[in-house]
């Protein structure tokens, strides 16, 4: 079966350092790869995805990078904001059912100190 | 211009007893989702419909019952409940099964307590 994990539950960064949040999953068959933003009382935001077909994609501050070799997802923030502290998770998808079913990793709370 | 909402936002209620969560979307999406997310803030899927239709089935017990009255809406009920079933309950929708590299939109979330 599936399993996403993350290297990391916690991560405490000081403001304008750039942070990284580390993703692993299992499933080679994995396509498509999601980072989700969760602020304190709301739902996931979505934040950037990429594709199984790139290695790198980048948003405004942020940028995914993914190794299919060793099944590895990071998500980059640059500058890191005290608006950017919240709960981070990834999300694989393994497209060829019927079904569009995430699979959600265990999730990195990122602290960012003033 | 909510795009996904639910209500009630917080529920609180005895072992026991049964409640519903309803879930709308505006966004015009065929496809919607139930997730349930546990006090380590770990995200299950739970159920998903698609134009009304059930495709995902969870390992849930079927105290959990999903009812999609149109593409817009999906309401969970939930009989006798269970101090156990308290967690927070996120719906989702996205575009559907034809554009596969789409994400999820979630909602606000409802809370629920079982005393």
């Amino acid at each position: 079966g599936e399993s996403v994990g993350l290297h990391l539950p916690t991560l405490s960064v000081q403001e304008g350092d750039n942070s990284i949040i580390n993703c692993a999953y299992s499933n080679s068959a994995s396509d498509y790869f999601i980072w989700y933003k969760q602020e304190s009382g709301k739902g996931p935001q979505f934040i950037i995805d990429i594709r199984s077909n790139m290695d790198k994609r980048q948003g405004q501050r942020v940028t995914v990078l993914l190794n299919k070799t060793v099944k590895h997802l990071s998500l980059q923030i640059a500058a890191t904001q005290p608006g950017d502290s919240a709960v981070y998770f990834c999300a694989v998808r393994n497209y060829g059912g019927a079904t569009n079913k995430l699979i959600f990793g265990t999730g990195t709370l990122l602290a960012v100190q003033p | 211009d909510t795009a996904v909402s639910q209500t009630p936002k917080y529920l609180v209620t005895q072992m026991g007893n049964d409640k519903s969560i309803k879930c709308e979307q505006n966004l015009g999406h065929d496809t919607m989702y139930w997730y349930k997310q546990d006090s380590k803030k770990f995200l299950k899927i739970m159920f998903s419909y698609n134009n009304k239709e059930l495709i995902i089935n969870e390992t849930v017990p079927n105290r959990f019952s999903p009812k999609s009255p149109d593409k817009a809406h999906l309401n969970l009920h939930i009989n006798s409940l269970e101090l156990g079933d308290s967690a927070v309950y996120f719906c989702a929708s996205t575009d559907g099964l034809a554009r596969p590299y789409n994400e999820q939109f979630f909602g606000p979330g409802t809370r629920l307590t079982v005393l």
